[in-house]
């Protein structure tokens, strides 16, 4: 396909681990990336993984890419209600144009 | 480090009228975007510009939307006339530079956005 696809909606209770899964598009894309959004707000760059590397942590944040699949997730360890946000996962083509998902909806319950 | 600014927050038109939105980047960023992000959507870019030139405005609906970043520094976006299907949040970013041949990490930091309503 042509989106970037994600969930749309993921639910955990404080204290688990939350894990966050896209599908981009395109193989050739040099940087993909996590950006978080809260309410009423613009989006904040939380990480990002460079394309020949299959792994990158982040104190919580664990980012896994299989370019085989075109396949990227997020996890968030140890999940707090602050954690409650859409995350939009994101391809640059050509340049530095990014192209978003459609974003999930992360809600963390007490 | 002041963040990226953008007024008005709020704007509520009716169709056919005309708005604009306003956009300073952080000091010293030479690129500066515009993004359209409809509700339930990621954002869609418009425009991008590198100092005052245009980079990208493939997607811009150029019969109704014109941008423009005269000085290099802040920039402006109008819609004229607006439609029904305008009504989203339009995010402003900016980022030091773009990223490169080679693909270097861009990142762009991005303003609260202004959420416009078209009745």
């Amino acid at each position: 396909g042509e989106d970037v696809e994600q969930s749309l909606f993921l639910s955990v209770r404080e204290g688990d681990s939350s894990v966050i899964n896209c599908t981009y598009t395109d193989s050739s894309s040099t940087y993909l990336y996590w950006y978080k959004q809260e309410p009423g707000a613009g989006l904040q760059l939380l990480t990002y993984i460079f394309s020949n590397m299959d792994m990158k942590q982040d104190q919580r944040l664990t980012v896994l890419l299989n370019k085989k699949d075109k396949h990227l997730s997020l996890r968030i360890a140890d999940t707090q209600t602050g954690d409650s946000a859409i995350y939009f996962c994101a391809e640059n083509k050509g340049y530095s144009t990014l192209t978003f998902g459609k974003g999930t909806m992360l809600l963390v319950s007490p | 480090e002041a963040g990226v600014a953008q007024s008005p927050r709020y704007k509520i038109i009716e169709k056919r009228q005309s708005v604009a939105f306003w956009c300073n980047p952080i000091s010293g960023h030479a690129t500066l975007y515009w993004y359209q992000q409809i509700l339930g959507q990621g954002p869609k870019l418009l425009i991008q510009f590198q100092n005052n030139g245009v980079v990208d405005d493939s997607q811009l609906p150029k019969d109704r939307f014109s941008a423009e970043r005269l000085k290099g520094v802040d920039s402006t976006l109008k819609i004229q006339p607006a439609k029904l299907e305008d009504s989203a949040v339009y995010l402003c970013a900016s980022s030091t530079g773009t990223g490169g041949p080679s693909g270097e990490v861009n990142e762009q930091f991005f303003g609260p956005g202004t959420r416009l309503t078209v009745l």
